[in-house]
């Protein structure tokens, strides 16, 4: 299995609801990644996990709330989103934090509309 | 302080064609580069990376990527383009445990 699985693929919520993205990814990979990209531009990294701790976060607002329950499974948590926060969310993997040699595994992303 | 540049939003090619798509960078240290694709509502599929070695690095699909440390440009080309490679490129730079993209450049490959 070389592919990163995120869902849904698809989501629509309004801004009082709370509502969970999935990713899983089953290579072996120890750091994970929160990519979120509006239409057009590059992704913006939001958060890294390195052997399921947080070791990054780029100052992403508290109504985002990533969860690593394991190494296989990264869970992005959001609660009381504002409309400017519809983007394409992208997760990613790769073997090491460090690692330089392979360049990150992206999944196809979650599209995400706040009503 | 590092960065990417893609100095143009869209390239335009006729099938057949060789292509190329623009990078240049900024660091302090040695560079750590790469391009990926995206096509539509979908994630970013990696294409090829200088991380040392030889400059001219080949990579998926039949693309490849020159370095050139004097002109810190990491140019994309092709030698002839198909309508499949119509999509989104970055580039990117890898340091600090990020990835810095591009802004991206949209290839439209005519038939």
């Amino acid at each position: 299995d070389t592919e990163v699985t995120q869902t849904p693929k698809h989501l629509v919520m309004g801004m009082t609801n709370k509502k969970s993205l999935k990713c899983e990814q089953h290579m072996g990979h120890r750091a994970m990644y929160w990519y979120k990209q509006k239409a057009k531009k590059p992704p913006e990294l939001m958060f890294v996990y390195s052997y399921e701790k947080l070791s990054i976060n780029e100052s992403v607002p508290s109504r985002f709330s990533p969860e690593c329950p394991n190494s296989s499974l990264l869970n992005l948590h959001l609660h009381a989103l504002q409309p400017e926060d519809s983007a394409l969310y992208l997760c990613a993997s790769s073997p090491l934090i460090r690692d330089t040699n392979y360049g990150y595994t992206f999944g196809s992303g979650t599209r995400l509309t706040v009503v | 302080a590092q960065s990417v540049a893609q100095p143009e939003d869209q390239v335009n090619v006729a099938e057949g064609n060789p292509l190329t798509v623009k990078c240049t960078y900024s660091v302090s240290g040695n560079p750590y580069l790469f391009w990926y694709v995206q096509y539509p509502n979908r994630g970013l599929q990696f294409l090829l990376k200088y991380i040392t070695g030889d400059n001219l690095v080949k990579g998926s699909y039949g693309f490849e990527a020159e370095f050139n440390k004097s002109q810190t440009s990491f140019h994309l080309k092709k030698p002839s383009a198909l309508v499949s490679d119509s999509a989104l490129y970055f580039c990117a730079l890898y340091n600090f445990n990020k990835f810095y993209f591009g802004s991206g450049t949209k290839l439209n490959v005519k038939p």
